[in-house]
């Protein structure tokens, strides 16, 4: 049950884009479409980003974007804001029914 | 509206036992796969326990043989009985309900510590 591989941190200035890598295995993101990101600001808890790879819940800006190639997911977040600030940690289902969580990644807006 | 509330949390020393409860309100916990995660301080993510239909569970290894998740359908409410406490327990815990398609919806969380 070892963590999903995230970047531990990302930076970009206001307006730009950042992209956020999961990287896991074959039994886990690279087999199902399970998988989903999740953004928490400080001292908050976990916010329901991404789901099914690529789909967002309503209310989510379509700024955030997901895929996946192979055993790697990938979040996007384009036109970087001040409030997107936070840890952000991808979630994959796993072949032997269980859940496994990223090393999670913070975004920082310069 | 869909709502998790935890509680349950305390400060208890190693080696005890606690149980915390997830009340569930806008929908039933009887139809719905029910995971516990937990954050340790300063910590990511870590996934701990899912309950799925028929009553089957799954957990991580770090807590197997001493957690126990479960549910009373009568009440609503998801549990997580946790036994021979270690200090690396110590983390908030949230409980979520998890859709088919893997998606959470997340409770506000509940702080166990476990220190002597």
């Amino acid at each position: 049950q070892s963590a999903l591989t995230q970047p531990p941190s990302v930076s970009g200035s206001l307006g730009q884009s950042v992209t956020i890598s999961c990287t896991g295995t074959s039994s886990d993101v690279g087999l199902y479409k399970r998988v989903s990101w999740h953004q928490q600001p400080p001292g908050t808890a976990p916010k329901l980003l991404i789901y099914e790879v690529s789909n967002r819940p309503s209310g989510v800006p379509d700024r955030f974007s997901g895929s996946k190639s192979g055993n790697t997911a990938s979040l996007t977040i384009s036109g970087l804001q001040a409030d997107d600030e936070a840890d952000y940690y991808c979630s994959s289902y796993t072949s032997s029914s269980t859940y496994v969580f990223g090393t999670g990644t913070k975004v920082t807006v310069l | 509206e869909e709502q998790l509330v935890e509680s349950g949390g305390g400060l208890i020393q190693p080696g005890g036992s606690l149980r915390l409860s997830c009340a569930v309100s806008g929908f039933t916990v009887r139809s719905n796969y029910l995971s516990w995660v937990r954050q340790a301080p300063g910590r990511g993510l870590q996934w701990v326990s899912i309950i799925y239909g028929g009553e089957n569970t799954y957990y991580a290894d770090s807590v197997k043989g001493r957690f126990t998740i479960s549910r009373d359908n009568s009440k609503n409410t998801l549990y997580l009985q946790m036994n021979r406490l270690r200090v690396e327990d110590t983390a908030v815990y949230y409980c979520a309900r998890v859709s088919l398609n893997g998606a959470f919806d997340w409770g506000q969380g509940t702080l166990v510590t476990v220190s002597s």
